[in-house]
């Protein structure tokens, strides 16, 4: 079956703009898990829902950080006023449940310029 | 809150076992640990989870010592496409409490 898809693949945005990362999870998975990468380092969680609600938000870096998940499968990962500390890969994954194996997407590349 | 540390790289040769060890000093009582692997431009992918003594795939091993404060993954037999940076991943807690720590990763780099 298809797997974790993310779009776009790459986004370049200038300083101050607003950007919406999509992520599309496997069918059935009611766990869906956000983080971001920067070059060398390892995955930096961010938010995790179960089902439609954000069970776990406690990784977003600040207010200009929001995610949905409305109908407990599709999540939009949206920045307001982007900074130039914001670049990274954005990843999504999800999982059958919160303990279970995480199946990641490729990523989504934000460059605030 | 539970922390990982783990090498931040390992060389070895084809056809060798290569084991790299995390430790998880706060690990809770019901944490999972899980490893990834991670190649270039791509999300990483699920080798093998465990909660306590060895768990076995097709690919590796994992050897979690009684008190958990660590754990070993090993891969038997390595060829060059093992070539990836391998993270552990402690889980905290379930449902609403759950967290996720990562570690920084163990880039492996395999020789002829």
């Amino acid at each position: 079956g298809a797997g974790v898809s993310q779009t776009p693949s790459n986004k370049v945005t200038e300083k101050g703009k607003y950007v919406e990362l999509r992520c599309d999870p496997i069918s059935g998975h009611t766990a869906l898990y956000w983080y971001r990468q920067s070059l060398g380092q390892g995955p930096e969680f961010l938010i995790y829902f179960q089902g439609t609600g954000a069970a776990d938000d406690s990784g977003l870096p600040n207010d200009r950080f929001f995610a949905v998940r409305p109908e407990g499968s599709v999540s939009t990962l949206k920045i307001q006023r982007t900074e130039r500390g914001d670049s990274a890969v954005y990843l999504c994954a999800s999982s059958l449940g919160g303990n279970n194996e995480q199946f990641f997407g490729p990523g989504t590349r934000l460059t605030v310029l | 809150l539970a922390k990982t540390t783990q090498p931040i790289s390992m060389d070895s040769y084809e056809g060798q076992e290569v084991n790299i060890t995390c430790s998880h000093n706060n690990i809770a009582t019901n944490d999972y640990i899980t490893w990834y692997q991670q190649f270039p431009s791509q999300g990483p992918r699920f080798i093998i989870q465990g909660y306590k003594t060895k768990v076995t795939n097709e690919v590796a091993s994992l050897f979690i010592p009684a008190d958990r404060k660590s754990s070993t993954l090993s891969l038997p037999r390595v060829s060059l496409s093992d070539t990836a940076v391998y993270y552990c991943l402690v889980g905290v807690g379930i449902d609403s409490n759950y967290q996720l720590i990562w570690g920084a990763g163990t880039k492996l780099i395999i020789k002829p």
